[in-house]
């Protein structure tokens, strides 16, 4: 069965630093790849997604991600935080083995200090 | 319709009542997904209707959980004889044949047991 670890249920950073936001999956298939965003008091929307091809994808905002096979990982980057970056993110992930049932990690809220 | 429709926003009901909570997902999206969304607990899924198939209902957390959907459109999640660890914003997410598995979320149902 799928499954998603997300490392860090809160992270804090400086404005203008870089923002890591660490996935692990485990899925026996290839996998779909997710990071989904809830900004305070908004729902949740698609951040960026990984199916097939390119392993670094590119989402709103400027954040990426890299899927990593032999990790078995989906970190989340931005190379310099924003005050507008602060939000709770989900990893999740979704194969054909599961039926395509999406899982997602417990979240990392995500604090950008002044 | 436009989005995903979720009713009713709020819910504060008392312990040992029954809930219903409503999802009307995209037009023509095959995809249904539940999920519970406690403080500090992430995205727990409940259950995934995709198609005509049978509902994957593996994480519903007790018989006291149900939900069906009509006519492969609207969802109701029902809550039977409520206890105040049900307390959380309930997710209603659905997913089309095409976009790569990503799921467009409703604002949420929170409900609160007294």
């Amino acid at each position: 069965a799928q499954s998603v670890t997300q490392l860090g249920s809160h992270v804090s950073v400086s404005e203008g630093a870089l923002v890591l936001l660490r996935c692990n999956y485990s899925s026996s298939v290839p996998p779909y790849l997710f990071w989904y965003v809830q900004y305070p008091n908004q729902g949740l929307q698609l951040l960026l997604k990984y199916t097939t091809g390119a392993t670094l994808v590119k989402g709103i905002n400027g954040f990426e991600a890299e899927f990593k096979k032999s990790e078995t990982s989906f970190h989340l980057t931005k190379p310099s935080a924003h005050m507008s970056d602060a939000a709770e993110y989900f990893c999740a992930v979704s194969d054909r083995a599961g039926g395509f049932k999406t899982i997602f990690g417990a979240g990392t809220r995500l604090f950008v200090k002044a | 319709g436009a989005g995903v429709s979720q009713s009713p926003s709020n819910k504060v009901t008392e312990k040992g009542k029954d809930v219903e909570l409503r999802c009307d997902p995209i037009s023509g999206h095959t995809a249904l997904y539940w999920y519970r969304q406690s403080l500090g607990q992430g995205l727990e899924f409940l259950i995934y209707f995709q198609g005509n198939s049978a509902p994957d209902k593996s994480g519903l957390p007790s018989d006291r959980f149900s939900a069906e959907r009509t006519g492969g459109s609207v969802s109701t999640l029902t809550i039977q004889r409520t206890q105040q660890e049900d307390s959380a914003v309930y997710l209603c997410a659905s997913r089309g044949e095409s976009g790569a598995n990503v799921l467009t979320f409703g604002a949420g149902s929170r409900l609160t047991v007294l």
